[in-house]
């Protein structure tokens, strides 16, 4: 990728369990965002995480940040089937008008 | 909240010839759009900026000359793959910021995304 790598590249859960999917990046960077893909569709924002903050939560959603090891989680508590779906880490490279993707992980939640 | 529409969805066109995706938002003005491209079960890859008003920047190994870009408005930007080959076939995704969004969300809006298949 552009920026980053994320692992696991694929994810198998139970409905319930939690998800962690993590994200490394290259470069310093300004905020770090995490984005939804459902599978052919365009993407959905899910958080921002400025780089000065170390963890932020949003519903089910955790992300941490780790800027000295430049690498960020998200975790996903309680997942649904409805979570299926491939995540995306995106770093803007300390450009705030750019933005790069990571490798993906692709998250199947079983019913 | 910011809508960014892309058209169309999907195109099939034989190859050598020239394809114009659009980009529009829809109730917000973009100075600055974003063109990506996504390969089958692959990230993103940034292909370049556009701006509004001036030349695109493409990034590395990117051909300016195949992937036309023009951001003659604050609501619209089109990329024309030019002389398109099977190779060029891919998921094209558009983005833009909606620069009223709160500091929470940089208002980074995506399109659908458009399939290019060509034959």
């Amino acid at each position: 990728s552009q920026q980053g790598e994320e692992d696991p590249q694929a994810l198998s859960i139970q409905e319930g369990e939690n998800a962690t999917m993590n994200c490394s990046y290259k470069t310093s960077i300004n905020n770090l965002q995490w984005y939804r893909q459902n599978s052919g569709r365009g993407l959905v924002h899910l958080i921002l995480i400025r780089s000065n903050e170390r963890e932020k939560h949003s519903g089910r959603l955790r992300v941490t940040l780790d800027t000295s090891k430049k690498s960020s989680s998200l975790l996903i508590t309680a997942s649904r089937a409805a979570d299926t779906a491939s995540y995306f880490c995106a770093t803007d490279g300390n450009n705030f008008n750019k933005f790069y993707f990571g490798s993906g992980t692709k998250l199947n939640v079983k019913p | 909240g910011a809508v960014v529409s892309q058209h169309p969805s999907w195109v099939i066109c034989k190859s050598g010839t020239s394809v114009k995706i659009e980009c529009r938002s829809l109730d917000f003005q973009a100075t600055t759009m974003f063109w990506y491209r996504q390969f089958p079960k692959q990230s993103l890859m940034l292909m370049a900026t556009s701006n509004e008003g001036s030349k695109a920047t493409y990034e590395q190994g990117v051909e300016k000359d195949k992937f036309l870009i023009n951001h003659a408005s604050l609501t619209l930007s089109t990329l024309t793959v030019t002389s398109a080959h099977p190779e060029d076939s891919s998921f094209y995704i558009c983005s833009a910021r909606d620069l009223q969004s709160g500091l929470d969300n940089y208002g980074y809006t995506f399109g659908s995304g458009t399939r290019l298949t060509v034959v």
